[in-house]
């Protein structure tokens, strides 16, 4: 099925450790972002990507970094996991340059310890 | 900077009943809007765009929604709710790339039997 997929789905990490959250799309998008999902906050964008080999930083990105490895896939890293951490991650992509119309992932439940 | 706000944190209706879900914006042009709907442990789908044209448009599971300029908003509305409609509902605001994408905070919808 086209769509965008992530891993892990569900993840528990001590405080300090590192994690890697991995995207992949289907779709031949060029522009590919991470959100951040919290209680009463809606969605924040924390990194995104508008095409193959750039990245810019969003609303949120202290203690994230990303990767755009190819079209295709978008990583997103916390080097040393904190409790404020703890959220809802979706990672998306864009239909077209402009269209503001994201296609989302299933999402990754991060709770850090 | 354009900001979105959903003034409903919980709604509950009853099967069968109308739905009104309110958005309002602040921007200075007239931006893309869009409702995207969230149901449990899944991401957000599309349910509707406005980029210009007709004010009232439509969406996928019957949803339509009607961009009013002089009120900045651009309510969602159903006729008749399903029980399969509970869900999160989000509304967001772009003016042009999916970095300038912004959400707000979300209502949730529940619906009596």
């Amino acid at each position: 099925n086209a769509g965008v997929t992530q891993t892990p789905k569900f993840q528990v990490l001590k405080t300090g450790q590192s994690m890697t959250l991995q995207c992949a799309q289907d779709m031949n998008h060029n522009s590919m972002y991470w959100y951040r999902q919290d209680p009463g906050m809606g969605l924040r964008l924390i990194y995104y990507s508008a095409s193959e080999g750039t990245t810019d930083k969003g609303e949120v990105p202290n203690g994230y970094n990303v990767s755009r490895l190819n079209k295709r896939e978008f990583s997103l890293r916390l080097e040393s996991a904190a409790p404020s951490q703890t959220s809802v991650y979706f990672c998306a992509s864009e239909t077209g340059a402009g269209a503001n119309v994201l296609t989302f992932g299933a999402g990754s439940r991060l709770t850090v310890l | 900077a354009q900001s979105v706000t959903q003034p409903d944190i919980h709604i509950t209706v009853s099967e069968g009943a109308s739905l009104e879900l309110r958005c309002n914006y602040s921007y200075g042009a007239t931006p893309y809007l869009f409702w995207y709907v969230q149901s449990p442990g899944q991401g957000l789908q599309l349910l509707l765009k406005y980029f210009s044209g007709d004010t009232l448009v439509q969406g996928i599971k019957g949803f339509e929604a009607e961009f009013k300029r002089s009120q900045s908003s651009f309510n969602l509305r159903k006729p008749s709710v399903h029980w399969s409609d509970a869900a999160e509902y989000f509304c967001a605001v772009g003016v042009g790339s999916g970095d300038k994408l912004t959400f707000g905070t979300g209502t949730r919808l529940a619906v009596r039997p």
